[in-house]
């Protein structure tokens, strides 16, 4: 059974461009949580999606959004990317609100 | 403001040395307590989740307890495949997972 997983691994952009990340949850979950993880800090919970419906959301500006899709893989996109963007972006499965079972992430390189 | 604060920042141990690793929240009505691990460039390993003051849970060298207002892992004869950050979060009603920053373990052989 795959767990979560997450593509791409690494990317590299410069100010201004748009991203998109992608994340396939751990079989039988239905709840996808998106995180950033700046260097030396834990994790910081941007939104949450279920039944493709952005469910909750953290303290993070309007450039970021989501998706969920009907499979219950979900996007992650980043708009007009500023340097302080730069970080580690992880994904989060559950069923649920139960516990949540985290990718490996991407690393976004902003330059 | 609901807060997770982890204590140290980072510890080094020798192999075989027992101790263990605070953390400390802020929160009303308490849903749950997670224990997570994180190796370099990875992202975040379950380890355990804690619901009510009194609890324990283990698994092989790591031990994880709970009170009303702080959790502890404790890590029992680590061995050098112990060396990672360690990640505290808890969670109340729907509100997500708030993390702490993390205790940053070092194991010297």
């Amino acid at each position: 059974d795959a767990g979560v997983t997450q593509s791409p691994t690494h990317l590299i952009k410069t100010r201004g461009q748009q991203v998109t990340l992608r994340c396939s949850p751990k079989s039988g979950h239905d709840t996808v949580s998106w995180y950033q993880q700046a260097l030396g800090q834990g994790p910081q919970f941007i939104f949450q999606y279920y039944e493709e419906e952005e469910r909750q959301r953290g303290n993070f500006p309007d450039r970021f959004s989501g998706h969920q899709f009907p499979n219950y893989s979900s996007e992650l996109n980043v708009n007009a990317l500023l340097l302080g963007d730069s970080a580690l972006y992880l994904c989060a499965s559950s069923l649920g609100a139960d516990i949540q079972y985290f990718g490996a992430g991407t690393r976004l390189s902003v330059l | 403001e609901d807060q997770v604060t982890q204590s140290p920042e980072a510890l080094r141990l020798q192999e075989g040395e027992s101790s263990s690793l605070n953390c400390s929240y802020t929160v009303s009505g308490l849903r749950g307590l997670f224990w997570y691990r994180q190796d370099p460039g990875k992202g975040p390993e379950f380890l355990f989740t804690l619901y009510s003051a009194g609890e324990e849970k283990e698994k092989e060298r790591l031990k994880a307890t709970i009170t009303k207002k702080e959790s502890f892992l404790h890590i029992t004869a680590p061995k050098p495949e112990d060396s990672a950050t360690y990640l505290c979060a808890r969670n109340s009603g729907n509100t997500p997972l708030v993390f702490g920053k993390g205790t940053r373990l070092s194991v010297i052989a």
